[in-house]
């Protein structure tokens, strides 16, 4: 059975521009969670979708940063325009709803804002 | 509010020597888990101890939880380079969805 998987594994962008992360969950799991890692710092949760709907958005920074699940499958995550604070690894996680304590995590994407 | 805070903050010792990292809570949990990141390379999940649980093992790996302090314990007996990696404590926020509350993380690096 695959893993998380999460696209790209890396992105350098200029300040100012549009970048678009993408997770695909294990198949079957209805939660999905990002998460991001600013340099030095921990871990932070950023939204949870079950399914297609957002059920807890409250660690999105600001409303620079849209993400979506249509469908319910794979998730994006956008940030535009995007700042030099916004650099890090951003972590994607899936569980199954009857197994929220059992997360498994994606790569993750490392974001650089030059 | 941060729910895990871990110390040291990094670690260095010497290959076969044991690791311990400590990581502690503020609210009431159900359980605690530990997560392994190694350089440019996901979280891997390592072990998860009940709040009704005291100590468990996993291989080299043995974990503490002492709910009355708010603290748990990872041991990594027989370090070796390979364990060399960032290892945080995480705790399910008390909305029971599943969001996880990291630590800021332990950065180990074993020599060999």
């Amino acid at each position: 059975e695959a893993g998380v998987t999460q696209f790209p594994s890396h992105s350098v962008i200029e300040k100012g521009q549009t970048v678009t992360l993408r997770c695909d969950p294990i198949s079957g799991h209805d939660n999905l969670y990002w998460y991001r890692r600013v340099m030095g710092k921990e871990i932070k949760f950023l939204l949870h979708f079950v399914k297609e709907s957002k059920q807890d958005e409250s660690g999105m920074p600001n409303n620079r940063f849209l993400a979506e699940r249509t469908g319910g499958t794979y998730s994006t995550l956008k940030v535009q325009p995007a700042e030099l604070e916004d650099s890090g690894v951003y972590f994607c996680a899936s569980s199954q709803v009857g197994a929220p304590d059992t997360q498994y995590f994606g790569p993750g994407t490392r974001l650089t804002v030059l | 509010s941060q729910q895990g805070e871990e110390d040291p903050q990094a670690l260095s010792i010497q290959e076969g020597e044991n690791a311990t990292m400590n990581c502690s809570y503020k609210t009431s949990i159900n359980n605690l888990q530990w997560y392994r990141q190694n350089s440019g390379r996901g979280l891997v999940h390592l072990i998860l101890i009940r709040s009704n649980e005291r100590e468990k093992h996993s291989g080299r790996l043995r974990v503490t939880l002492d709910t009355s302090k708010k603290s748990s314990s990872l041991l990594i007996t027989a370090s070796r380079a390979a364990d060399t990696a960032s290892y945080f404590c995480a705790a399910p926020a008390l909305s029971n969805t599943g969001k996880l509350i990291f630590g800021q993380g332990t950065t180990l690096q074993v020599k060999p």
